[in-house]
């Protein structure tokens, strides 16, 4: 079946702009994840949902960043005021209930802030 | 918290050569541990997985053993192919949570 896509795959923002990226996971995943990788890095958690509650956003880096899941299913993570720090690739994860240790990725999308 | 530690890279190796990355990690409780691969331009692909002590996970070659008693989880292949270069994350999932915590990643290039 499909895996989990995301999109833009490549986004290039003006300092002080808003972006929205967005992730489709797999279909019938309950589990949804943000991670944020910076070059050279392993991801870092930045928030998750189970179904339409966003359980966990400590990860966050600031009050610029903000995710939602309205539905259960989409999610999309926006960034205020995008600062050059905020340059990294994006990537989203789900996983099934029961199985929510197992975490499947989708292939990010890279944001450039110049 | 939680930590992932992986030996520092880059790696390169000629193919058909043993590969060894090292990973080490702190967690309270029982963690579940993942190795992850990526390759140029990808996300995170599953390669293997253990969920508990003394676990092996495999797939295509590749092992790991979960090793309570020294807080490891090493992944080894017996002989690498040039289509193995990628970048290698050893990742664990705490008890207190559902994120991943990654390590920093290993990069390997296989030479013919």
């Amino acid at each position: 079946g499909a895996g989990v896509s995301q999109s833009p795959r490549y986004k290039v923002a003006k300092r002080g702009q808003d972006v929205a990226l967005r992730c489709d996971p797999i279909s019938g995943h309950v589990s949804l994840f943000w991670y944020q990788q910076a070059l050279g890095q392993g991801p870092e958690f930045l928030t998750y949902f189970q179904n339409e509650a966003q359980l966990d956003k400590s990860g966050l880096p600031s009050d610029r960043f903000f995710a939602e899941r309205p539905e259960g299913s989409v999610s999309t993570l926006k960034i205020q005021r995008t600062q050059q720090e905020d340059s990294a690739v994006y990537l989203c994860a789900s996983s099934r209930t029961g199985e929510r240790k197992t975490q499947y990725f989708g292939p990010g999308t890279r944001l450039l802030v110049l | 918290g939680d930590s992932v530690t992986q030996m520092e890279g880059p790696v390169t190796l000629s193919e058909e050569a043993f590969l060894t990355i090292n990973c080490t990690y702190t967690a309270t409780g029982y963690p579940s541990l993942f190795w992850y691969v990526q390759y140029p331009g990808e996300g995170l692909q599953l390669l293997l997985k253990a969920t508990k002590a003394d676990d092996k996970g495999s797939n295509k070659g590749f092992e790991a053993t979960y090793r309570k008693e020294t807080t490891s989880f090493h992944l080894e292949k017996g002989s690498v192919q040039v289509s193995d270069s990628a970048v290698y994350f050893c990742a664990l999932s705490g008890t207190s949570g559902s994120r991943l915590t990654f390590g920093e990643g290993t990069q390997l290039t296989v030479n013919p």
